[in-house]
């Protein structure tokens, strides 16, 4: 199975910062990555797909990057209904695997 | 647009089979475009994908669980199952069922709002 590892496991910060979280694969997944917010008592929803591609309706200030084995989810001008749970996951092949979750709290 | 909503116990008892049910919504099940997935995540900790079926009844389960695991559809309900047998405290968990693109587009969305199973005597 491929291992999907997030850093940092938690992260604080204040309405209006960038947030930067990071997710690596333990082989090569191309852009087959998707990453999901997670608020308490709730589902994950898809943020974003293909690593870099933005959900219907999810807002601009959240945006994707990376290949192969690094990618980046970057949530600029922090607002307050962004502080959830982050997971990242591999779509390039079965089983899906998720990485551990961010946890992005209020500073 | 469309929804999923799981339904059954909230209370397993050990060795006992845990059942849910997903009822699709706003859409058909029929679809030959979607597969249906099963996602589980322990009280505070991350997401393990359990399985997905197809329409058909093709089924995909993670080996991990594969031995454990049946997963039916059932088209003219619009609802689609799990089964688990032999459950023990680890499988405790909030259960989500989701939709999944075919064509490797393998993302969920949107996922139901999950059923707390606890597996306690």
């Amino acid at each position: 199975d491929i291992q999907m590892t997030q850093s940092p496991s938690s992260v604080s910060a204040s309405v209006g910062d960038t947030v930067t979280i990071t997710c690596r694969a333990s082989q090569d997944i191309a852009n087959w990555l998707a990453w999901y917010q997670q608020k308490p008592g709730k589902a994950p929803k898809l943020l974003i797909y293909l690593a870099s591609n933005l959900q219907s309706g999810v807002p601009s200030r959240f945006s994707g990057s990376g290949s192969g084995t690094d990618f980046t989810l970057t949530i600029s001008s922090l607002q307050p209904e962004d502080f959830a749970t982050y997971y990242c996951q591999q779509a390039n092949n079965f089983p899906v695997t998720f990485g551990g979750g961010t946890r992005v709290e209020i500073k | 647009q469309l929804q999923l909503q799981e339904s059954g116990p909230g209370l397993v008892k050990p060795s006992e089979t845990l059942s849910l049910t997903c009822t699709v919504s706003g859409g058909s099940i029929s679809s030959s475009t979607y597969y249906w997935e099963w996602i589980r995540q322990p009280p505070g900790k991350g997401l393990e994908w359990i399985g997905s079926i197809y329409y058909s009844g093709t089924t995909y389960y993670n080996l991990s669980l594969k031995s454990r695991v049946t997963l039916s559809v059932d088209t003219s309900k619009n609802q689609f199952s799990l089964k688990l047998s032999s459950v023990t405290a680890a499988d405790t968990a909030v259960y989500y069922c989701a939709r999944r693109n075919g064509g490797n587009k393998n993302w969920f969305d949107p996922w139901g709002q999950g059923n707390l199973v606890t597996v306690s005597s």
